[in-house]
């Protein structure tokens, strides 16, 4: 079945600095998408994307589609304190017409002040 | 709109007993999915309802139950605790044509 690798696992960062993480696939998806999981809470979605070289901001972040629709990436700019928890790719499953989400283990980030 | 709500938020049961989660969608929002979350794991699929009808089903035994009403509320019912079970159970609501979901808090579960 499809699934999605992300990387890295782990990030241990400073504040201020920039943060690059991906998401592949060893088959196409046609959907991406970002979620952010803070502790104890669900994951809240950030960016979606719907287009192969799709790139798409939302403040500090930054999703792009890539262009052979197997992966994704997801970039943080001037990291802060705030932006700590686990996120997560995302895509819908093509295998079939039930549109089941599959996940990646996700990218935990913190942020050192 | 008001999120997706999830009741209760944390829960403390003994092996052997059996639970009920219960999740209120997005207002307009048919389809619900359920998950679990274990520490350093990501989200293991549970089930989807749509429409009062199991759309899709996840590799889980079968003492994981779910149903949803004519209200697109949802529950999930867990028979037979389980040390294992322990977990965050996430509730996921999705509306119209969309692949995005949208999550509640979670139901943090706690077998002992």
């Amino acid at each position: 079945g499809q699934q999605l690798n992300q990387s890295p696992q782990s990030m241990f960062i400073q504040e201020g600095e920039d943060v690059s993480m991906n998401c592949t696939s060893s088959s196409i998806f046609n959907t991406w998408l970002w979620y952010k999981q803070e502790p104890g809470e669900g994951p809240v979605l950030l960016i979606a994307l719907y287009k192969a070289g799709e790139l798409t901001s939302n403040g500090r972040l930054t999703a792009q589609f890539g262009i052979t629709r197997k992966d994704s990436f997801l970039n943080i700019s001037a990291s802060i304190p705030s932006d700590v928890g686990i996120y997560f790719c995302a895509g819908p499953d093509n295998a079939g017409n039930n549109r089941k989400l599959i996940w990646g283990l996700g990218t935990s980030l913190a942020v050192n002040p | 709109k008001a999120g997706v709500t999830q009741t209760p938020r944390y829960l403390i049961k003994t092996r052997g007993q059996q639970v009920t989660l219960s999740c209120s969608p997005i207002s307009g929002h048919r389809s619900v999915s359920w998950y679990q979350q274990t520490p350093g794991q990501g989200l293991q699929f549970l089930f989807e309802y749509f429409s009062e009808t199991q759309r899709n089903k996840g590799n889980f035994p079968g003492r994981f139950s779910g149903r949803q009403f004519s209200n697109s509320r949802s529950e999930m019912n867990v028979s037979t605790l389980e040390l294992g079970d322990s977990a965050l159970y996430l509730c996921a609501s999705r509306g119209g044509n969309t692949d995005t979901q949208y999550f509640g808090p979670g139901t943090r579960l706690t077998v002992l």
